[in-house]
């Protein structure tokens, strides 16, 4: 199993500025994966963020606005740059742990809001 | 494309009864389907995970099917208590331990009342 801390758990953020969101996790893990959620709807996936080197990302994200980091096997930060009210959304943080590649475990969250 | 739709969107049931969620999909190829709840404001947790030979799965009081050839999953709550309410989100993999083969439901928003 894999127990994931994100953070901040909530915040309210001004339109125009950034946040990073931190993604802890207490054993290494294969993979690391960024989600969306916004209000009402399905989890989107942004990314895949790969060790020591750039995040892969979908289609519709880009690095420019969703600056990623994952320095080593158990920690990652994606970041939303120049926050509009679009960007209001829950982001998760998702792994797959080393030995468990069938299993996929979900953070509890950062629920942004931009004002 | 890839799809997963669930109903009913939404549910109300009174404490003590069952309900049936439903999950309908046209991912392919199809490596496995799993059930997650999610309360409020917070992360999804895995309830189930079937493969393609698996045509049922229990966890406590979830029980989940799965019809590859239909192509339709349900999730049954038996007995359910107010901390079943949450959103029940069917999730479809088309390549084994590959997020961005994921398709996930919309969810279904399950409130559980006295």
């Amino acid at each position: 199993s894999a127990v994931i801390s994100q953070k901040p758990s909530r915040d309210i953020c001004q339109r125009g500025t950034s946040l990073t969101i931190q993604c802890q996790v207490d054993s290494q893990v294969t993979m690391m994966f960024w989600y969306r959620q916004q209000p009402g709807q399905s989890l989107t996936l942004i990314a895949t963020a790969n060790q020591g080197s750039e995040a892969t990302y979908e289609s519709g994200f880009v690095i420019d606005k969703f600056p990623i980091s994952r320095p080593n096997l158990t920690f990652s930060t994606l970041t939303v740059s120049n926050m509009s009210p679009e960007d209001s959304s829950i982001y998760l943080c998702s792994v797959v742990p080393t030995g468990e590649e069938n299993t996929i475990y979900f953070g509890e969250g950062s629920w942004l809001t931009v004002v | 494309k890839n799809q997963v739709e669930q109903s009913p969107q939404s549910l109300i049931i009174l404490e003590g009864k069952n309900c049936t969620l439903q999950c309908n999909y046209t991912v392919s190829p199809f490596s496995n389907l799993r059930w997650y709840k999610q309360d409020t404001g917070r992360g999804p947790v895995s309830l189930t995970i079937m493969t393609f030979s698996e045509n049922t799965k229990s966890n406590g009081r979830y029980t989940a099917t799965l019809d590859a050839d239909t192509k339709q999953s349900s999730l049954h709550i038996t007995a359910s208590q107010l901390s079943d309410s949450a959103s029940y989100i069917c999730v479809v993999s088309g390549n084994t331990g590959t997020a961005s083969k994921l398709t996930f439901g919309t969810g279904t928003r399950l409130q559980v009342t006295l």
